[in-house]
């Protein structure tokens, strides 16, 4: 598919918020989903948000969705060491050729310094 | 983990060696995906199943092939492995209900 687009890396300094920013292909994308994969694991669900909302907060994590720019981001209150890792940002393809796959941008690497 | 499981999570093979990768759920979601992940290219969509019997292709099919005779199993094969499919595996199921995806730990395979 098209290209999800994100920054490939990010540098933080422990107890500092993070946002990590996704530029997303299709305006018709359903749903949109932020992934973390940790060193040699497999791919956990952050969150995901529905199109048709512009904001969801879960803990520590608030994900912002500008539908007009096709932009999301995802925010980390107090950013922690155990939150260095690799985010990726996907959307939903929809069903009529992929069957809901998701499209995925190619990650952005999180470090964060104590 | 919504209860995925891959198998091998790891496999050295050589170079035209037929090698069949196996994906097992146990909420017999309907719909189950197959990625691969290489660096520099995020994952990528090889095959995808929307119900027993029921393939088709995605992104990067081209060398390998996919089954699903039982609901809980998906199997993806490379008839004939090439060094360009040595990759990291990613097996993922959709649940309905929630539209939430979730991935299994992956199988990393070196084609030598």
């Amino acid at each position: 598919g098209e290209d999800v687009e994100q920054s490939l890396f990010l540098s933080v300094r422990e107890g500092d918020s993070s946002v990590i920013n996704c530029t997303y292909t299709d305006s018709s994308s359903t749903y949109l989903y932020w992934y973390k994969q940790e060193p040699g694991a497999g791919l956990q669900l952050l969150t995901y948000i529905f199109s048709n909302m512009d904001m969801k907060q879960d803990q520590r994590l608030t994900v912002l969705l500008n539908k007009k720019d096709k932009h999301l981001s995802l925010r980390i209150a107090d950013t922690q060491t155990g939150d260095s890792a690799i985010y990726f940002c996907a959307e939903s393809m929809g069903y009529s050729n992929s069957g809901y796959a998701l499209n995925f941008g190619k990650g952005t690497s999180l470090l964060v310094t104590p | 983990d919504a209860g995925i499981t891959q198998s091998p999570r790891h496999k050295v093979t050589e170079t035209g060696t037929p090698v069949t990768l196996r994906c097992h759920q146990t909420e017999n979601h309907r719909y189950m995906y197959w990625y691969r992940q290489d660096p520099g290219h995020g994952l990528r969509l090889i095959h995808y199943s929307y119900g027993v019997k029921d393939t088709d292709k995605g992104e990067v099919s081209d060398g390998y092939s996919v089954s699903r005779s039982k609901t809980e199993d998906f199997l993806l094969t490379l008839e004939s492995a090439t060094s360009s499919q040595t990759s990291v595996y990613f097996c993922a199921i959709r649940a309905e209900s929630s539209y939430e995806q979730y991935f299994g730990p992956g199988t990393r395979l070196t084609v030598t």
